[in-house]
């Protein structure tokens, strides 16, 4: 089946460490996006990815990059930069036109 | 500058009556796209219902409808005929044309609760 696949669900990241969020999608889909979501809040946009080698910032880019080398691949890394890294990631993607976006299943990230 | 507004952070229904989720929205792009999702709470995101800002009809699916007024910038959810398994947040979001490519961006959403 077609879909979107985060990994790992859960991830720990100690004081200074970078950590790298996978996002894979057989969808064929050109657009790829990354959100994150703290407890009772909505999604907020970091990094979002038309085309292959091209990607822009969202509204909370800062402590977070991103690499587009393949269309199926959109994997962000959460540097020590981000001084509060503790969320819910949410990747997603979307076709043509109108189409909604499709979601993976999150990864909860936590400091240790 | 916040783009889309959801002023009701909770809201309770009784089961199998109607509940209006509020969203409001601002964009000066001609063309764009609006998107209600259900986020139960294991965190997976529902996609509801589309309605496009050319579409001429507010978009229905099933027992969810847009109430969709362009020229307020409103576009309210309505669930008709409430069901338990409808407790969950609900979020409001607009797809528009950014920077190299169209983003999506989502409200703060609202958390229905509905009571038997």
């Amino acid at each position: 089946d077609g879909g979107i696949t985060q990994s790992p669900k859960y991830l720990f990241r100690k004081e200074g460490q970078n950590v790298t969020l996978s996002c894979e999608q057989n969808l064929n889909h050109d657009a790829m996006y990354w959100y994150r979501q703290d407890p009772g809040q909505g999604l907020r946009l970091i990094y979002y990815s038309q085309i292959v080698n091209d990607f822009q910032k969202g509204d909370i880019a800062e402590g977070y990059s991103v690499s587009r080398e393949k269309k199926e691949s959109f994997p962000l890394t959460v540097t020590s930069a981000q001084k509060n890294p503790t969320a819910f990631y949410l990747c997603a993607s979307v076709g043509q036109g109108n189409q909604p976006q499709h979601f993976g299943d999150g990864t909860r990230l936590s400091i240790l | 500058a916040q783009k889309i507004t959801q002023t009701q952070p909770g809201m309770f229904v009784q089961e199998k009556e109607a509940v209006t989720l509020d969203c409001t929205y601002d964009t000066s792009d001609p063309s764009y796209g609006l998107f209600w999702y259900k986020q139960p709470s294991s965190g997976e995101m529902i996609f509801l219902i589309y309605q496009g800002s050319y579409d001429q009809q507010n978009a229905t699916e099933g027992r969810y409808s847009l109430n969709f007024q362009k020229a307020r910038k409103s576009a309210n959810l309505v669930i008709s005929a409430s069901q338990l398994g409808d407790s969950a947040m609900y979020f409001c979001a607009m797809r528009e044309e950014g920077t190299g490519g169209f983003k999506t961006i989502f409200g703060a959403g609202t958390r229905l609760f509905v009571k038997a």
